[in-house]
């Protein structure tokens, strides 16, 4: 079963304009949360991450997320998208129990000038 | 500079064949991961180990082995190739829970 979601598959925005990513878990527990980021034929590149403590992350490359656990969310955010942000985005958990990075589907982010 | 690398980086293989991808890793982690990627459905977890000599069944393991014989290295292995394999393959390792690292990915076709 998908213990991580990504409701959307593709997001366009425009270069300069603000950015929010979706990310959902199931687990009622707090879990570890990361989000990576993929170039085109590259590997995943982590963004940021989230153990415990302020909800609110501060990641590379201007980028934050923020922990809503009332939710099950962990929304990663850009005030300013560039067009060097174009890639895919991935949303990983990893439970309290067990070390294993479970990834949901991804959302390609699309930046036009 | 510690790294993960993958070998190959594409390839290319007949239905029947067995197929091992290389994975190898200098930063001494425990844990190390195969994925799979494929449109739709993000990175599914196929094997994974959490020291030598020990390994574990991911979401889908069916019809892929892994060895782990020492820290470095989890080579993993398509028994008898399917084209439903076709896949980019990416390998990971971390230490704990504190952050995946992954390799550049193996395009791997079976026709």
């Amino acid at each position: 079963a998908q213990s991580v979601t990504q409701p959307d598959i593709h997001i366009t925005v425009s270069e300069g304009a603000s950015l929010e990513l979706r990310c959902n878990y199931s687990y009622g527990a707090t879990p570890y949360l990361f989000w990576y980021v993929q170039s085109p034929g590259q590997g995943l590149q982590l963004l940021l991450k989230y153990f415990s403590g302020d909800t609110l992350v501060q990641g590379i490359k201007g980028f934050e997320a923020e922990f809503k656990r009332s939710q099950s969310s962990f929304n990663l955010r850009k005030p300013s998208v560039h067009w060097s942000d174009a890639a895919e985005y991935f949303c990983a958990v990893v439970r309290e129990t067990g070390n294993q990075f479970y990834f949901g589907t991804g959302t390609s982010l699309t930046v036009i000038p | 500079d510690a790294e993960i690398t993958q070998s190959p980086r594409h390839k290319i293989t007949e239905t029947g064949r067995q197929v091992t991808l290389a994975c190898h890793q200098t930063w001494n982690h425990n844990n190390m991961f195969w994925y799979r990627q494929d449109l739709g459905h993000g990175l599914r977890l196929i094997h994974y180990s959490y020291g030598v000599q020990d390994t574990n069944k991911g979401e889908v393991s069916d019809g892929y082995s892994v060895s782990r014989s020492n820290t470095e290295d989890l080579p993993l292995t398509l028994e008898s190739a399917a084209s439903s394999q076709t896949s980019v393959y990416f390998c990971a390792s971390s230490q704990d829970r504190l952050e995946a690292f992954f390799g550049q990915g193996t395009r791997l076709t079976v026709v």
